[in-house]
């Protein structure tokens, strides 16, 4: 299957500090890119989606500004978590596709664990 | 998209078959049926998806119900390996962007 990287996989920072993840699709374009987050014991939630070269549609209750997206080529995506504060951290996942077709196989990244001191 | 159930945990004997079920009885025409899994601590991997007809690849097989109301995800010989949260999830293109929405899975676990 397709490779999607994600980086870092692990990062701590301090409470007030923004951090930058990044996704990228390694063998494929990646029309579309989604974020996702994951607490302890629980489920992914789906947080944004984003189209290279337009604005992320974020789901409701997800924080904006608080979670920036920049999707700025068919192959990178950015989420920044700013001024992260202790409740932010969580597992941070992202996730490629190349088309907007349901039968197109959507591609996971292996997650970015956040702890905010 | 519609909503799918699944039990909340399975055990499997390593070396034989594994076969868990999903029920999306409110699925539509257009939605595929997809199967991820997720090792601990690891993103969720790909394993197959279909539409209407049965499906197999080297990892597993999906069989869909003629009704399409239901499915079984298989996976011919369990091994330790397949211990993991497995996700059935129904996605059409009616939802904007065709977005996977996780539900709570089916917790398997493989022992010797």
């Amino acid at each position: 299957g397709a490779v999607v990287s994600q980086h870092p996989s692990w990062v701590i920072c301090k409470s007030g500090t923004s951090v930058k993840i990044e996704c990228r699709s390694l063998d494929f374009q990646a029309t579309t890119m989604f974020w996702y987050r994951q607490f302890p014991k629980q489920s992914l939630m789906l947080m944004a989606t984003s189209n290279e070269g337009s604005k992320a549609t974020y789901e409701q209750g997800v924080e904006k500004d608080k979670f920036l997206i920049n999707h700025a080529s068919l192959t990178l995506s950015t989420l920044t978590v700013t001024s992260a504060h202790p409740e932010d951290s969580s597992f941070y996942i992202c996730s490629a596709r190349q088309g907007v077709l349901a039968k197109n196989i959507q591609y996971f990244g292996a997650g970015t664990r956040l702890s905010v001191l | 998209d519609a909503k799918t159930t699944q039990p909340t945990s399975m055990d499997c004997a390593e070396g034989r078959a594994a076969n868990l079920p999903c029920n999306h009885s409110t699925i539509s025409g257009n939605e595929y049926v997809y199967w991820y899994r997720q090792i601990h601590s690891q993103g969720p991997q790909y394993i197959i998806h279909g539409l209407k007809n049965n499906e197999t690849n080297e990892m597993a097989s999906l069989i869909i119900t003629e009704d399409r109301k239901s499915s079984t995800l298989i996976l011919p010989h369990a091994t330790l390996r397949d211990t993991a949260v497995y996700y059935c999830i129904v996605r059409g293109w009616t939802d904007s962007w065709g977005k996977l929405q996780f539900g709570a899975g089916t917790q398997v676990v493989v022992t010797p």
